[in-house]
């Protein structure tokens, strides 16, 4: 499946480190999102991109800084994560806010 | 904001049984309710939605229920095979929230063969 691409599939980091996972969708959408995905909390909304501009912020702790350069990528850029920051990262995109989405593999991340 | 509550929380049935997963939304401006199915360890795909301006949308052995004055809608999948074990989410959109979508907790469901 190459609609919807995320890199990296795993990552491991400390609380110290800085990270950025990436998200690339190959479907002309004008929408991407970013979602958490945990056992507490299966489906979090973190952020809504629609053409480059955030429509969403769910009260995101600024450890976390997205970042929409053009309507093909999107980035989460992570520092001084907590443990509980672990979990497994969706991003998706759709042809307009709100529409059907297409999600991506996700990021399994860890904080150590 | 849209709340969307979703039971049960698991669901086991026997090969061949119906199974039936419910959820209630808050928001009476929601118009748009999709379900996505989550295979262990794979990305969440959408298998059916429903329209407020419809009451029931079928597609083979999945339909969904849609009660608008009641504000809420239904999942039913019919002769259950073991390739229907998955996590099952619902969704509504909200109109004060630039329509966005707002999942409910999940579904379990176990085909036991």
């Amino acid at each position: 499946e190459t609609g919807v691409t995320q890199t990296p599939r795993h990552l491991v980091m400390g609380m110290t480190n800085k990270k950025s996972l990436k998200c690339e969708q190959h479907l002309g959408h004008n929408a991407m999102y970013w979602y958490k995905q945990s056992a507490k909390k299966p489906l979090e909304l973190m952020f809504v991109y629609s053409l480059e501009e955030r429509v969403e912020n769910n009260s995101v702790p600024s450890r976390f800084s997205p970042e929409c350069p053009n309507s093909s990528h999107l980035f989460l850029h992570l520092h001084t994560l907590q443990p509980e920051d672990s979990a497994l990262y969706l991003c998706a995109s759709s042809q307009e806010a709100g529409g059907e989405q297409y999600f991506g593999p996700g990021t399994r991340l860890t904080v150590t | 904001g849209e709340n969307v509550e979703q039971h049960p929380s698991t669901l086991s049935v026997q090969e061949g049984d119906s199974a039936v997963i419910k959820c209630t939304y808050s928001d009476s401006a929601s118009n748009y309710f999709p379900w996505y199915k989550q295979e262990l360890g794979k990305r969440p795909q959408l298998i059916i939605d429903i329209r407020s301006n419809v009451g029931e949308k079928k597609d083979q052995r999945i339909a969904v229920t849609l009660n608008k004055t009641a504000k809420h809608f239904s999942l039913h999948i019919t002769e259950t095979q073991p390739e229907d074990s998955a996590v099952y989410f619902c969704a509504a959109n909200a109109d004060n929230a630039g329509n966005m979508l707002t999942f409910g907790g999940g579904t379990r469901l176990m085909v036991k063969p």
